[in-house]
Formats: C-alpha cells, structure tokens, sequence
C-alpha cells in the first residue's frame, strides 16, 4: 500500500479557508488520490478524489501537485461541522482504501 | 445516511465468546470492506469481497472470519474474542471493485466491548 504523509494536526478559525497538505513522493501513475474525513464518532466519509487535474465539489476542492507527489484539500470556509480527523489515501491497484493517521483538524469560533 | 447498514450498533460479550457482526451494503453495491479501528491503532484494512467472493485481505487475524452472502450483504465473525479485539468495526462498501475512481461509502460501525 502507497503511504502518504500527514501533519498530525492543524487549526483553523471559522469561516476562513483551510489548506490540509499530503505528501505522497511514491505516487504511481495509476494511482488515484482519494480523501475521507472522519467526525466524532462516525464512519469514515467520502471528501474528494482526482487522479491528475484538480477538482472541485460541493464540499471541497482538491489541488494536485504536477508532479503528483503532493496534493492539498482546500476547504473554502471552515465551520465547526468541518472538525474531524481528514485521512489523505491513495487508491492503488488493490482498489483497497489504506487508512493513515490523518490530519485532526480543529476549528475556533 | 451513506445507505450502508451496520447491526447490531453496539456489542458487549466476554472473552472466549464469539460474535456476528452484520453489514448491508448500499443497493448496487458489489464491493464490501471491513475495518477496525481501535484507539492505538487507526483504521486497519480487514478484509474485502465482491460478488461473494474474497478479494483481498489485509490484518485480519485468523480468529476472524467474514462471507459476502448472495443477496450481498457480509458478515463479520470474530472467534475466541479478547480484550484486544475491543474496538468499532465498520463496513464499508462500493459499486466495483477495479473503478479506483469511485467513493466507498462508510456505515455507522459497531462497537464492540469484550469485558
């Protein structure tokens, strides 16, 4: 399984933007690059994923590296419901999803 | 509501005991995953199946066993259970298994307590 890097954790205050960097320098080029947060006590949740371009949808935008060995989450404004631990993986061959430790993303009012 | 349903939601039981956990995947969904997470450890890959079929496994212990049923929906089953194996179990699931562009949905998971 292809590892990724995350900061432990980061801060945000509300309604400001919210920049979750991932280290990936062992990215194949088949590799997709998915992100999932998880709230307190809740499942895991789909975020975003993109493969080479960067993407944008109703929750976040993701930004990828040209060269693909890192990507950024971009959270355009962030609220208290943003609060959760945010898992950068990459989904190889196996189609399998490798949890790391993940970014714990706390927001101040 | 991601439509994966994980049952029951909570579980205590004794050590030695054996216990089913249950997980309906999302109408259409071919794919199954289980995941543990315990505290000191994060989310660790169990097992994978599509169409009733084993796809992959990853740090499951010969202890624990699973099955994807015909109409699909999987279950997780943990023999001779310890106080390690205290942790919140989830299933997840997704359309195919070979899409590496599509999103896994995640259920709630089950809690499980072995006192």
């Amino acid at each position: 399984d292809a590892k990724t890097t995350q900061p432990n954790s980061m801060e945000s205050n509300e309604e400001e933007p919210v920049h979750l960097p991932c280290n990936h320098s062992t990215i194949s080029g088949t590799d997709y690059i998915h992100w999932y947060r998880q709230l307190p006590s809740q499942g895991p949740e789909y975020v975003i994923h993109g493969l080479t371009s960067n993407v944008n949808n109703r929750m976040a935008s993701l930004a990828i590296a040209e060269d693909r060995k890192s990507s950024t989450l971009i959270l355009h404004r962030a609220t208290l419901r943003d609060a959760a631990v945010y898992y950068c993986i990459l989904r190889d061959f196996t189609n399998n999803l490798f949890f790391g430790t993940g970014t714990r993303l706390t927001v101040i009012p | 509501d991601s439509g994966v349903t994980q049952t029951p939601k909570h579980l205590i039981t004794a050590t030695g005991q054996r216990v089913t956990l249950r997980c309906s995947p999302r109408s259409g969904d071919l794919s199954v995953y289980w995941y543990q997470q315990s505290l000191d450890q994060g989310l660790q890959f169990l097992i994978q199946y599509y169409n009733g079929e084993e796809r992959a496994k990853g740090n499951i212990l010969e202890r624990f066993s699973a099955q994807q049923f015909p109409d699909l929906h999987s279950e997780l089953n943990l023999s001779s259970l310890e106080l390690g194996d205290s942790a919140l179990y989830f299933c997840a699931s997704s359309p195919a298994p070979r899409d590496k562009g599509t999103e896994a949905f995640f259920g709630q998971g089950t809690r499980l307590t072995v006192v």
